[in-house]
């Protein structure tokens, strides 16, 4: 069974940079898969923030193409988000996922809270 | 504002179906059979539901089917249950934007 675990600051200040580690197991990142992030605003809609292959291709929300960078650590099996600059606009739930079939989130995380404020 | 537009709010009664709709364009949900729904409770991550319009993940009751038709999405839960009430997104592959939502539709069951 495939999990997926959140770490990271609940806590950051404006124009600092976010930074969020995802913890995989029950299957190895190296693996044919995409591995990504999505973050959903207290009581809004879902968002995809982007992806990174087991290639190490990486995909972003045009969005937020200029402050984001998702980056993967295969022998500790877990993945990386970091968003630079972040204004109160980035308080969110962020969720570690993998994508499946068809471009569906077939697993996600528990999700973990990160609020932006000084 | 989401790409993907669905009605806020569904409802209907236990035992009866409800259908939700996800409407986007051409370059995402009338484009590409790669439309997706998810459940979500209050305080938990989402859940797939379906994948590619209309294919259930193990696990997921068939009361639960997705269709496609143009422009627009549909999610029907049939056999309505209290455990079903959550709020539904859609999503969808999109061309340069990769994956977009929808706003969400809270479903009550009455």
């Amino acid at each position: 069974q495939v999990q997926l675990q959140e770490s990271g600051p609940g806590l950051v200040k404006p124009s600092e940079t976010l930074s969020l580690t995802c913890g995989v197991s029950g299957y190895s990142i190296s693996s044919v898969n995409y591995w990504g992030c999505l973050r959903q605003p207290p009581g809004r809609g879902l968002e995809w923030i982007g992806y990174i292959h087991h290639s190490g291709s990486t995909y972003y929300n045009p969005s937020l193409r200029s402050r984001v960078a998702i980056s993967m650590d295969t022998s500790k099996n877990q993945f990386s988000l970091k968003l630079n600059s972040v204004t109160a606009a980035d308080t969110a739930v962020y969720y570690c996922a993998r994508r499946g079939a068809g471009y569906s989130i077939d697993y996600w995380g528990q999700g973990t809270l990160v609020t932006v404020s000084s | 504002q989401s790409a993907l537009t669905q009605p806020p709010s569904a409802s209907g009664s236990p035992g009866q179906s409800v259908t939700i709709s996800c409407t986007g364009t051409s370059s995402d949900v009338g484009g590409y059979n790669y439309v997706s729904w998810y459940q979500q409770h209050p305080g938990k991550a989402p859940k797939l539901m379906i994948y590619e319009v209309s294919k259930r993940p193990s696990g997921v009751p068939d009361r639960f089917s997705g269709s496609k038709s143009g422009n627009t999405a549909s999610l029907t839960v049939s056999g309505l249950q209290a455990e079903d009430e959550a709020d539904y997104y859609c999503s969808s592959y999109a061309v340069g934007s990769n994956l977009v939502f929808g706003g969400g539709t809270k479903l009550t069951v009455l």
